[in-house]
């Protein structure tokens, strides 16, 4: 497909489970990053990975978050021991490179919900 | 960390009526402007990156101003028709960063 694409679209899971989100990037483009978008909040950045380089991880929110991209291309988001709090919109977004004047390219979400 | 304001948070204009809405970020941290507009059920899709002061971008009938002396953007929507409501979102390429920072966005609703 030409756009970024994510897995699942909702995931629905019990506290305390781990979840593993899926992001494929547009082809070609060496940048992608992870935000997510919790309840009456705006998109908060979590993640970010260039090309080989050790990824930015200053957004996440806690150690039972974490990332890979492998091959610089598909990543996954997951996380463990789930609570509450996890349940938002999960975006990932690619783009070309990473610089200031690139546009950064959405896919459809993951819409979390933590029972 | 950056704080990037958008206003309104919501409004409802009449289909035809033109309108603009207004991003506040800091000055001194600047390096580029992101619009991306957010269809309900869709992703965000890019608008417009701006990176000088004085930078106007314009897109059909949808253009944007950036002054970065002052630490504002607005967006214009002309002759508002239903197809442009969305919620439109700013976001912050600060300098030293390789990361967006976001507005919560200004959630726009034309009636038909």
């Amino acid at each position: 497909g030409a756009g970024v694409s994510q897995s699942p679209s909702n995931k629905v899971t019990e506290k305390g489970k781990d979840v593993e989100l899926r992001c494929d990037p547009i082809s070609g483009h060496t940048a992608l990053y992870w935000y997510r978008q919790s309840l009456g909040q705006g998109l908060e950045f979590l993640i970010y990975f260039q090309g080989n380089s050790a990824p930015d991880k200053s957004g996440l929110p806690s150690d039972r978050f974490s990332a890979e991209r492998t091959g610089g291309s598909v990543s996954t988001l997951t996380i463990q021991r789930t609570q509450q709090e996890d349940s938002a919109v999960y975006l990932c977004a690619s783009s070309l490179f990473s610089d200031s004047n690139q546009p950064q390219h959405f896919g459809d979400g993951t819409r979390l919900s933590i029972l | 960390i950056l704080n990037v304001e958008q206003s309104p948070q919501s409004l409802h204009v009449q289909e035809g009526d033109s309108t603009n809405f207004t991003c506040s970020f800091p000055s001194s941290n600047f390096y580029a402007l992101h619009w991306y507009r957010w269809e309900t059920a869709k992703s965000p899709e890019a608008l417009f990156v701006m990176t000088l002061n004085g930078d106007e971008k314009k897109k059909g009938r949808i253009s944007a101003t950036l002054n970065t002396k002052e630490g504002y953007s607005y967006l214009y929507i002309k002759g508002s028709q239903p197809e442009d409501s969305a919620t439109y979102l700013c976001a912050l390429f600060g300098a030293g960063s390789y990361q967006l920072t976001f507005g919560k966005g200004t959630k726009l609703s034309v009636i038909p």
